[in-house]
């Protein structure tokens, strides 16, 4: 099986703009988490998805926000970029509705100037 | 609000050491357990989980962790490193129910010298 693919690999905005972060979840899992790792705060959890709709959500801003497709793909949106948005932004896909291991994705990581 | 907390973020031993890295963590629920590694380059790997049953368990390259619930902890231990072993080091708990939501503990930094 293929694992948990993120795209884009890297990407660089400037304050203010907008952008939007993709990850296609291992075959047959339905749920997908998304988290941001900075050196500072780790990583943190934004939300969670399973079958089209946010079951879970960290605490961030709204400026941050996902969606999920019926493929169970799913992007995060952040608007309004900030310098402190800078950070890798992981993709994990589970199992068993959600309850079982996460897998991880390479991560796609966001400077922003 | 939950936490974890590892107690070493950056631990230096030399090839054949014994490692140990401590993870405790908030939460008077049920959890699920979790160790996972980031080597150098790379994503985010399972070493181990715990669920449910034999508190003492087992992952992958000869890494193990028990579950002691009285005291909050799931600590890693491995009997012999090697230079492969370098990475960093994380602990998770998920609450049950909080499907997808990990919380992550803030890491160690593993060092092996050859």
């Amino acid at each position: 099986k293929a694992g948990v693919t993120q795209t884009p690999r890297y990407l660089i905005k400037t304050r203010g703009q907008q952008v939007t972060l993709s990850c296609s979840p291992i075959s047959g899992h339905r749920s997908v988490s998304w988290y941001q790792q900075t050196p500072g705060q780790g990583l943190q959890f934004l939300f969670e998805y399973f079958s089209e709709t946010q079951r879970n959500k960290g605490n961030f801003p709204g400026r941050f926000s996902g969606r999920q497709f019926s493929n169970s793909r799913s992007e995060m949106n952040v608007s309004t970029l900030e310098l402190g948005d800078s950070a890798l932004y992981l993709c994990a896909s589970s199992d068993l509705q959600g309850a079982g291991e996460l897998f991880f994705g390479e991560g796609s990581r966001l400077t922003v100037l | 609000a939950q936490s974890v907390s590892q107690h070493n973020h950056h631990v230096i031993l030399s090839e054949a050491a014994s490692l140990e890295l401590g993870c405790n963590y908030s939460y008077g629920g049920t959890v699920n357990l979790f160790w996972y590694v980031q080597y150098p380059g790379q994503h985010l790997q399972l070493l181990l989980k715990y669920f449910s049953g034999d508190p003492l368990v087992k992952g992958i390259k000869g890494f193990e962790a028990e579950f002691i619930k009285s005291k909050f902890s799931f600590n890693l231990r491995k009997p012999s490193v090697q230079w492969s072993d370098t990475a960093e080091y994380f602990c998770a708990v998920r609450s049950s129910g909080n499907t997808g939501k990990l919380i992550f503990g803030q890491g160690t930094t593993l060092q092996v010298k050859p």
